[in-house]
């Protein structure tokens, strides 16, 4: 099946610093990317939909000028966490579909596992 | 709004037996996707089976099968002759018939016995 790698798969930043995490299509091209943010034995909470040349569209609550979301290339998505805080840690996955449609799974990427300190 | 409801937050099986987990779902739409995750201590979502509403045979994948009930809304997992591997969180989702956006219940953290 498709893959999608993240990177990294684990940072650690501290408190006022920004952190980036890449989502990589490694076989398809993603015109849609989606981030997530989960934390420990909870859900996947949806943070953002990453269009490929336009703005992103994020979830209600979701601070777009905290979490920027660019996807400058249609096998690539960056979430960069501005200004982290100790409540931000969180684990973060992405996942892309390899097309448009109905028949088109989404693929996940292995998540990262943020911690500000 | 579509919601996904799992009302299970931890179920035990014994090794080699079989657990049934419990879904839910709200929803207007007739057509449209529903499907259950594995997620292991690995935390790599993993596709389990999917199912398609206007579809009413049941989906099955070798050990794992579901019982959907359109009417009813109601879509359960039932995984037969367990084994340690399929512990882990399970997540049940929804999807639109067009459009990619999952929505996903809370979740049942499935612990396996030996």
């Amino acid at each position: 099946g498709a893959v999608v790698s993240q990177h990294p798969s684990w940072v650690i930043c501290k408190s006022g610093t920004s952190v980036k995490i890449e989502c990589r299509s490694l076989d398809f091209q993603a015109t849609t990317m989606f981030w997530y943010r989960q934390f420990p034995k909870q859900s996947l909470m949806l943070m953002a939909t990453s269009n490929e040349g336009s703005k992103a569209t994020y979830e209600q609550g979701v601070e777009k000028d905290k979490f920027l979301i660019n996807h400058a290339s249609l096998t690539l998505s960056t979430l960069t966490v501005t200004s982290a805080h100790p409540e931000d840690s969180s684990f973060y996955i992405c996942s892309a579909p390899p097309g448009l449609g109905r028949n088109y799974e989404q693929y996940f990427g292995p998540g990262t596992r943020l911690t500000v300190t | 709004a579509q919601t996904v409801t799992q009302s299970q937050p931890e179920m035990s099986v014994q090794e080699a037996e079989t657990v049934t987990l419990s879904c839910t779902y709200d929803t207007s739409e007739s057509d449209y996707y529903l499907f259950w995750y594995k997620q292991p201590p690995s935390r790599q979502m993993i596709l389990v089976i999917r199912q398609e509403a206007y579809k009413q045979q049941n989906a099955t994948e070798n050990r794992f099968s579901v019982n959907f009930q359109k009417a009813a809304k109601s879509f359960s997992l039932k995984i037969s002759d367990s084994q340690l591997g399929d512990a882990a969180m399970y997540f049940c989702a929804y999807r639109r018939l067009y459009g990619n956006k999952l929505v996903f219940g809370a979740g049942t953290i499935l612990r396996v016995k030996s």
